[in-house]
């Protein structure tokens, strides 16, 4: 079993609509919580990221952890073409006095116009 | 402020040859990455610098793999010799120190795209 699991998708919504993306996770010592957005050909860039459980807003974007479940999500309200990209979950948890991150498969996201 | 940056962008090379990437990070992060990102997956975790010592390699296939920063700056990732499955996108990040507070947030180049044939 992985320890991130992400449905590749792709995801093809017409623009204006809500976007939700998730992942799950095995791995309990996992602390923060990130999303990062990576466009075609581009390295991945953070998004917005969380910790520990709960919910953190920033403009359309909407990130939520529920560690009971393993479970977390990122909402895209309104979305728009320029919100094509892939979206990468990713996890920390510290080892050796370090962060060491793992990311999920990442999912595609179309927006059509 | 300046980004990560790598080079080359694209390299085509024949199984067994050797290639090797270079990597400058943002001026003043002490922590270093190097990922492998496979068509349609995430990006895995090669290994980790803080300065020029390394705090994580257990992913990296030592047999072919190898990488150095020397001087705590830049740092080059080599493999020698190359395997089809090496075809991937090779990432490098950099970091401030993590205090053990907040999410130390990884800033990355745009990869090496690499071609073995």
């Amino acid at each position: 079993q992985k320890e991130v699991e992400q449905d590749p998708g792709p995801l093809s919504v017409p623009e204006g609509a809500i976007v939700s993306l998730n992942c799950t996770y095995s791995n309990s010592a996992f602390q923060y919580f990130m999303w990062y957005r990576q466009y075609s050909r581009k390295g991945p860039e953070l998004l917005m990221y969380t910790y520990s459980s709960g919910n953190k807003e920033d403009g359309r974007f909407t990130a939520q952890v529920d560690k009971s479940s393993k479970y977390i999500s990122l909402f895209i309200r309104d979305s728009q073409p320029s919100d094509s990209a892939t979206y990468l979950c990713a996890m920390s948890a510290t080892a050796g006095g370090y962060q060491k991150v793992t990311f999920g498969t990442g999912t595609k996201l179309q927006v059509i116009p | 402020e300046a980004g990560v940056a790598q080079s080359p962008r694209y390299k085509i090379i024949e199984k067994r040859q050797s290639v090797a990437f270079w990597c400058n990070p943002i001026s003043g992060h002490a922590t270093l990455y190097w990922y492998q990102q496979i068509l349609g997956q995430g990006p895995k975790l090669l290994i980790q610098f803080q300065n020029n010592g390394v705090v994580d390699d257990s992913q990296l296939p030592k047999d072919r793999f190898s990488a150095e920063r020397l001087k705590g700056v830049d740092s080059t990732l080599k493999i020698q010799p190359a395997k089809l499955e090496d075809s991937a996108v090779y990432l490098c990040a950099s970091s401030l120190v993590w205090r053990g507070r907040e999410y130390n947030e990884q800033f990355f180049g745009p990869g090496t795209r690499l071609t073995v044939l």
